[in-house]
């Protein structure tokens, strides 16, 4: 298994343009999430989603982000406009469900300068 | 609140010393507890969990953890540290694996050769 999938890596960009992040969950998983993390916050769950509706999104930090789940294989978190604040690194899971873990992708390491 | 303490900010032992990682929890309930590991610059690689059952929890990597109820701790123990063991630990909770997890600040642990 490829495990979770996140793209980019990396994003540089500037204040005000739109960023979108990426996610391929673990196949047959049901469950998603976004964190990011930041040296100031630590990690912070975003939003999450159970087959492919969104569940809690209480961490979403204000209305320039949003989350899609189109379907089972796909996820994105958009941030529209970026703030230099927003830089941090994103990391997407999957879990399969109930006592199942939580697999984390690699991140995307994002600068908004 | 619900919210997980990791009170050591930065831990630094000797390569073949063993290691304790404080971690304590408050929740409504017994959650359900994890440890993750993460190298700089990588994702998180879970370590180990606890759902219930044996108190004493065997991971990976030779990491153990023991719950305790009485002190609502969960501490990740190991018995001889190698030096590829110097990463961030993040202690964490969650009422279910398939629901928002809840991180600690997190441990730098340096191994001093």
């Amino acid at each position: 298994d490829a495990g979770v999938i996140q793209s980019p890596r990396h994003e540089v960009t500037e204040m005000g343009q739109e960023v979108t992040l990426r996610c391929k969950p673990i196949s047959g998983h049901n469950s998603l999430f976004w964190y990011r993390q930041t040296m100031m916050r630590g990690l912070e769950l975003l939003i999450y989603f159970n087959n492919n509706v969104p569940i809690d999104d209480s961490g979403m930090p204000e209305d320039r982000f949003s989350a899609k789940m189109p379907n089972a294989s796909f996820s994105t978190l958009k941030i529209q406009p970026s703030e230099p604040r927003d830089s941090a690194v994103y990391f997407c899971a999957s879990s399969g469900g109930e006592r199942e873990t939580q697999y984390f992708g690699p991140g995307t390491r994002l600068l908004v300068l | 609140a619900q919210s997980v303490t990791q009170p050591d900010i930065h831990i630094t032992v000797s390569e073949g010393a063993s290691l304790e990682l404080r971690c304590n929890y408050s929740y409504g309930a017994t959650p359900y507890l994890f440890w993750y590991v993460q190298s700089p610059g990588q994702g998180l690689q879970l370590l180990l969990k606890y759902f219930s059952g044996d108190t004493l929890v065997q991971g990976i990597k030779g990491f153990e953890a023991e719950f305790k109820r009485s002190q609502s701790s969960f501490n990740l123990r190991k018995p001889s540290v190698h030096w590829s063991d110097a990463a961030e630990y993040f202690c964490a909770a969650a009422r279910s694996s398939a629901s928002k997890i809840i991180f600690g600040s997190g441990t730098r642990l340096s191994i001093r050769p």
